[in-house]
C-alpha cells in the first residue's frame, strides 16, 4: 500500500520563526489533507490540497503531485501553533485514508 | 454548522469489560469513519461507512470490535471484551461523500484507558 513519510519528526521553534514541514508519499494521489492536532487532541483541518498552492493566513501549502510530495509552510510561528501536524492521503486504488506519523512542533515563547 | 459530536469524552474500564462509543456526524454527510489513535502515532482507520453500508473494515479487529450505523446517520463503536492494548483515542470523522474530492472533519475523540 501507499507509504506516507513526514519530516522532520520533531521541531522546536522560537516564536516568530518560520518553518517548512514535508510530506512524501509513495504513489500518485488524487487528494491530500493537512491537519493540526492541538494539545487537547482535536484534529483541525488546515488544507485540502490535491495539487497546487493554497494560503490561509500565516499558513500555506503546496502539493506537487507529479513528484509525490507536499509542503506546509508556517510563517511567524506562534505558541498556539504547537501540536502535531499530519498529512493524510487515500490508499492506492481505494478509499481508505492513510495518515503519516506526524511532525511534532513546539513553539517557545 | 455543528461539527462532529462524540461521547463520552473519556472512559476508564478494566480489561475484559465492554465499552461503547457514540458519534453523530455533520448533517448531510454520507460517509462516516472511525479511527483509532494510539499515543504517538497517526490515526488508523478502523471502519468506514457510506450511508449505512460498510466501505472498508479491513483493519477492524472483528473478534472484539463491532460498529453499526443503522439509519445512515449516527454510529456506535463497541469493544467487547477490551484488552490493555485498546487504550487509545477513538476518533470519529465524516465527509460529504466517499468519492473524490472528499474532505474529512473530525470530532473531539473519546480517550479510552483500559486498566
Amino acid at each position: 500500500g501507499i507509504q506516507v513519510e513526514q519530516s522532520p519528526p520533531d521541531l522546536i521553534l522560537q516564536e516568530g520563526a518560520n518553518s517548512t514541514l514535508r510530506c512524501n508519499f509513495s504513489d500518485s494521489v488524487n487528494n491530500l489533507q493537512w491537519f493540526h492536532q492541538n494539545p487537547w487532541g482535536q484534529l483541525i483541518n488546515l488544507f485540502y490540497i490535491p495539487s497546487g498552492t493554497k494560503q490561509n493566513g500565516r499558513l500555506s501549502a503546496t502539493t506537487v503531485a507529479t513528484e509525490r510530495y507536499s509542503l506546509l509552510y508556517i510563517s511567524s510561528s506562534q505558541t498556539t501553533d504547537s501540536g502535531v501536524y499530519f498529512c493524510a492521503v487515500p490508499q492506492t486504488g481505494g478509499f481508505k485514508t492513510i495518515f503519516g506519523a506526524g511532525t511534532r512542533l513546539f513553539v517557545k515563547a | 454548522e455543528a461539527g462532529v459530536a462524540q461521547s463520552p469524552r473519556y472512559k476508564i474500564i478494566e480489561k475484559r469489560q465492554s465499552v461503547a462509543f457514540w458519534c453523530n456526524p455533520i448533517s448531510g454527510h454520507a460517509t462516516l469513519y472511525w479511527y483509532q489513535q494510539i499515543l504517538g502515532q497517526g490515526p488508523k482507520l478502523l471502519i468506514q461507512f457510506q450511508n449505512n453500508g460498510v466501505v472498508d473494515d479491513s483493519q477492524l479487529p472483528k473478534d472484539r470490535f463491532s460498529a453499526e450505523r443503522l439509519k445512515g446517520v449516527d454510529s456506535t463503536l463497541k469493544i467487547q471484551p477490551a484488552k490493555l492494548e485498546d487504550s487509545a483515542v477513538y476518533l470519529c470523522a465524516s465527509s460529504l461523500s466517499t468519492g473524490v474530492p472528499y474532505e474529512q472533519y473530525f470530532g473531539p475523540g473519546t480517550r479510552l484507558t483500559v486498566t
